[in-house]
Formats: C-alpha cells, sequence, structure tokens
C-alpha cells in the first residue's frame, strides 16, 4: 500500500491569515488530486497536477506537486470562513488508476 | 450536484437487520466505486466495478455484498454488520479503471451515513 501523511491533521485560523496542507508519501504516483469535503457531502475535486514540479492557481488557493512527484502542498492566501472543510490529498497509483487518500487535514476558519 | 445520488443519506439499523445502500450515477462513467470513511482515517476503497464486472474487493468482510445491474447503478447489501462498521459510506464514478489513467478523476456522492446500534 502506497500511504499518503497528511499534515496537520487540524487547523484552525482567522479570516485573512494564509495557511499550507501538506501531503507527503515515499511512493511515486502518476498525479495527485486534491479534494475538499464539506459536513454532509461527499469530496469535490479541486485540482490534479500530474506533472513533476507542477503549480496550480485556483484563485486564492495554490497546489504543487513535488518534483519527485512524492509530495504535494496546498497553500491558501487570506483563508475565508468558506474555506472551511476537510481537504483530502489523493494519489494516482500508477497502472490501476486506483486512487490512495491520505487523513485529510481539517481547516476551519473563523470570521 | 456532482451527479451522483446516494439513497438512503442517513440509514441507522440494528445487527441483525439486512438493509440496502443504492448509488445512481447519471455521468456515463463505466467505473463505479464503493468507499467505507472513519473519521480520521484515510478512505478505504472496498469494491471496484468496471463495465458491471467487480474488478477489486479489498478484503471486505463477507455482511457486505455489492451489486452492480448495470453501469449506472450500484447497490451496496448489509447484513449482520458490528458497530465498527459504522461509518459514512461513499459511492464514486470514474469514465473508466486501469490502463494509462494518469488522472482517473472520480466524482463522489453525498454518502450515506450509516449507524450500527
Amino acid at each position: 500500500t502506497q500511504l499518503l501523511e497528511q499534515s496537520p491533521q487540524f487547523l484552525s485560523i482567522q479570516e485573512g491569515e494564509n495557511l499550507t496542507v501538506y501531503c507527503n508519501s515515499s511512493s511515486v504516483f502518476s498525479s495527485l488530486q486534491w479534494y475538499r469535503q464539506e459536513p454532509g457531502e461527499g469530496p469535490v475535486l479541486l485540482v490534479t497536477v500530474v506533472t513533476g514540479g507542477e503549480v496550480k492557481k485556483l484563485k486564492r488557493l495554490t497546489f504543487q506537486f513535488g518534483d519527485a512527484r512524492k509530495d504535494s502542498s496546498l497553500h491558501i492566501t487570506a483563508a475565508q470562513p468558506g474555506d472551511t472543510g476537510l481537504y483530502l490529498c489523493a494519489g494516482v497509483v500508477y497502472g490501476w488508476g486506483k486512487l490512495q487518500f491520505g487523513a485529510g487535514t481539517q481547516v476551519v476558519v473563523t470570521p | 450536484e456532482t451527479g451522483v445520488t446516494q439513497t438512503p443519506r442517513h440509514l441507522v439499523m440494528g445487527m441483525t437487520n439486512k438493509k440496502s445502500l443504492k448509488c445512481e450515477q447519471h455521468l456515463g462513467h463505466n467505473a463505479m466505486y464503493w468507499y467505507k470513511q472513519s473519521a480520521k482515517k484515510p478512505l478505504e476503497l472496498m469494491f471496484v466495478y468496471s463495465l458491471e464486472e467487480r474488478v477489486e474487493n479489498n478484503s471486505v468482510p463477507s455482511r457486505f455484498s455489492p451489486e452492480c445491474p448495470n453501469s449506472s447503478h450500484l447497490f451496496l447489501h448489509l447484513h449482520t454488520l458490528q458497530p465498527e462498521d459504522s461509518a459514512l459510506y461513499l459511492c464514486a464514478s470514474s469514465r473508466g479503471t486501469g490502463g494509462l489513467l494518469a488522472k482517473n478523476i472520480q466524482y463522489f456522492g453525498a454518502g450515506t451515513r450509516l449507524s450500527v446500534l
């Protein structure tokens, strides 16, 4: 099993602050996905990164895939209460297409 | 609205009951998945169906029995469950599995919150 470690497990910040969530593995993935899950809902895909070193921006969210395709980070600038949720990273396993999920980072942004 | 609908949203059952979870996708996908989500744990892949054939069963106890009558519908039949089976059960679909699927984007339903008493 290719494990994905997410850190921190929980993050509570004030509106307007920045935050970074990390996703690390000792294994290489063909791509990595980030999802956000809100209470009472299923995970919703935010972004997929495919190329080592790739950086993608989605408004105030910046996603980076490590050069070796083993790790990724999610950075949120000027967080807003609407950013509250469980952030999940998932690596796509080579040859199968199966997703290996991390345990998630619970982010709470208070006004 | 993700195009994947799960029912019921909440289910409370006793250990001797038999119930079924239903999932329907309106995305024209060929692959469907069942996941178990427990607090502070990674999503656990339970079953995968591709073109209505089961392609993966991750050592799931036999008290969980999946059924995929067609590519749009997926069921999870439950019987004699244990309290540790209480969790959020998520269904997902994707265009396919295997091969050189570098992205394999999956679309999730809202889940069924199951409580076993």
